[in-house]
């Protein structure tokens, strides 16, 4: 099955910062990727899909780019709803692996 | 609204059953795959099972393989997970979600969990 690993774990960020996350695949998945956004007691949110195209409603700031093996999550300034923990996804084939998430804290 | 309810949630001992149900509501059913997505409290999230939309065709994680087994009911509106020879290590918060159709430079996408549920909480212990 192909892995998913997500760097950093955890960033300590300030409101306004840019925040780049990266999801690296065991091998190459296209752009089957998808991020997703989970606030504590929360379900996760889609954020993006196929990779880079942002899910409706979800505010420019947000980004993603990448294929094959490596994806990148950024948030382009930092702002306070954003500190949650973010997951990258394999789509389109089983088994529907998830990266293990980076949490976006509080510098 | 789209709306998925779960319910179940339990604490059972080693060994026994449970049976997770999930009310969907505010989007036509039958037009979608519908999974069941587990996390343990405080950590990752884990896929367990899919259904497509008619029920003709299910996949299972390595994990449950063998174990769970995930039925829908459409003229209900709900979608199912029963759980056999329960683990400690099955012990999370357990999400009914929604598939979105999505497509993207004319290439479909397919398992982008559109919608979830608040998850119902399962516990396995002694």
């Amino acid at each position: 099955d192909i892995q998913l690993t997500q760097s950093p774990s955890f960033v300590s960020a300030s409101v306004g910062d840019r925040v780049t996350i990266t999801c690296r695949a065991s091998q190459g998945i296209s752009t089957y990727l998808a991020w997703y956004q989970q606030k504590p007691g929360k379900a996760p949110e889609l954020l993006i899909y196929a990779a880079a195209t942002l899910q409706s409603g979800v505010p420019s700031r947000f980004s993603g780019s990448g294929s094959g093996t490596e994806f990148t999550l950024t948030i382009g300034s930092l702002q306070p709803e954003d500190f949650a923990t973010y997951y990258c996804q394999r789509l389109n084939s089983f088994p529907y692996t998830f990266g293990p998430g980076t949490k976006v804290d509080v510098k | 609204e789209v709306q998925l309810v779960e319910s179940g949630g339990a604490v059972v001992q080693p060994g026994g059953s449970l049976r997770l149900s999930c009310a969907a509501s505010g989007f036509t059913f039958t037009d979608y795959a519908m999974h069941w997505v587990r996390q343990v409290p405080g950590k990752g999230l884990e896929w367990v099972s899919v259904i497509n939309w008619d029920g003709g065709s299910s996949y299972y994680s390595d994990s449950v393989k063998g174990r769970f087994f995930i039925s829908r009911d459409n003229s209900k509106k709900s979608l199912y997970l029963q759980m056999n020879s329960l683990r400690t290590e099955d012990t999370a918060l357990y999400y009914c979600v929604k598939e979105g159709g999505f497509f993207s430079d004319g290439v479909f996408y397919g398992g982008v969990f559109h919608h979830w549920g608040q998850a119902t909480l399962v516990t396995v212990s002694s």
